[in-house]
């Protein structure tokens, strides 16, 4: 199984930082690697796909780069809505697996 | 707009059943890939299960493989997840989710339901 790293587990920010999670996989998964943003008592939103592809209606300051086995999450401009719970996940291998998630707080 | 909505959460004893059920709107369901992702409180997501879209090609985590089932009504566009020999460890919300891309696999979840509690206690 592929197993997903995310560091760092915890992330204190300010508003209007700029912050980056690294994803890191056992083995290559190419591009399939998606983000995800969770907030307590919600279900996860869908953010990117590919590893750097942006869904529709998601804002632009969130970008995703990466291939192979090492992927990045960076948020230009950390706003109030962003502190939450980021996970990755890849879609490359069954089982599927996410990272043990990156939670965002407030500074 | 696309819409999952799941149901048949509960408590349930260690070693009872529950049908988990989770009905699709907004789309055409048919073409598409669900999933069952589940969260056990205070922890992170877990994949559990995947049907493609006619049902035909299943796959488990290693955790549930045996015990649980998953299974589609395409004429009702509904997805259920059948849950044996329930433990404590299976405590959890569980979610369906949709895949993004129509006819595939391998692709992210870009739609999720609100989510159905599984409380596994005696």
């Amino acid at each position: 199984d592929i197993q997903m790293t995310q560091s760092p587990p915890t992330l204190s920010a300010s508003v209007g930082d700029r912050v980056t999670i690294t994803c890191r996989a056992s083995q290559s998964i190419g591009s399939r690697l998606a983000w995800y943003q969770q907030k307590p008592g919600r279900a996860p939103k869908f953010l990117i796909y590919e590893a750097s592809s942006l869904e529709g209606g998601v804002p632009p300051r969130f970008s995703g780069s990466g291939s192979g086995t090492e992927f990045t999450l960076t948020i230009s401009g950390l706003q109030p809505d962003d502190f939450a719970t980021y996970y990755c996940q890849q879609y490359n291998f069954y089982p599927w697996t996410f990272g043990p998630g990156t939670k965002v707080e407030i500074k | 707009e696309v819409q999952l909505l799941e149901s048949g959460g509960g408590l349930v004893q260690p070693g009872g059943s529950l049908r988990l059920s989770c009905a699709a709107s907004g789309f055409t369901f048919i073409t598409y890939t669900m999933s069952w992702v589940r969260q056990a409180p205070g922890k992170g997501l877990e994949w559990v299960s995947t049907a493609s879209g006619g049902g035909g090609l299943t796959y488990y985590a290693d955790s549930v493989k045996g015990r649980f089932t998953i299974s589609r009504d395409n004429s009702k566009n509904t997805l259920y997840l059948q849950m044996n020999i329930l433990r404590a460890e299976d405590t959890a919300v569980y979610y369906c989710a949709k895949v993004g891309g129509a006819n595939t696999l391998y692709d992210a979840l870009d739609i999720w339901g609100q989510g159905a509690m599984v409380a596994v206690s005696s």
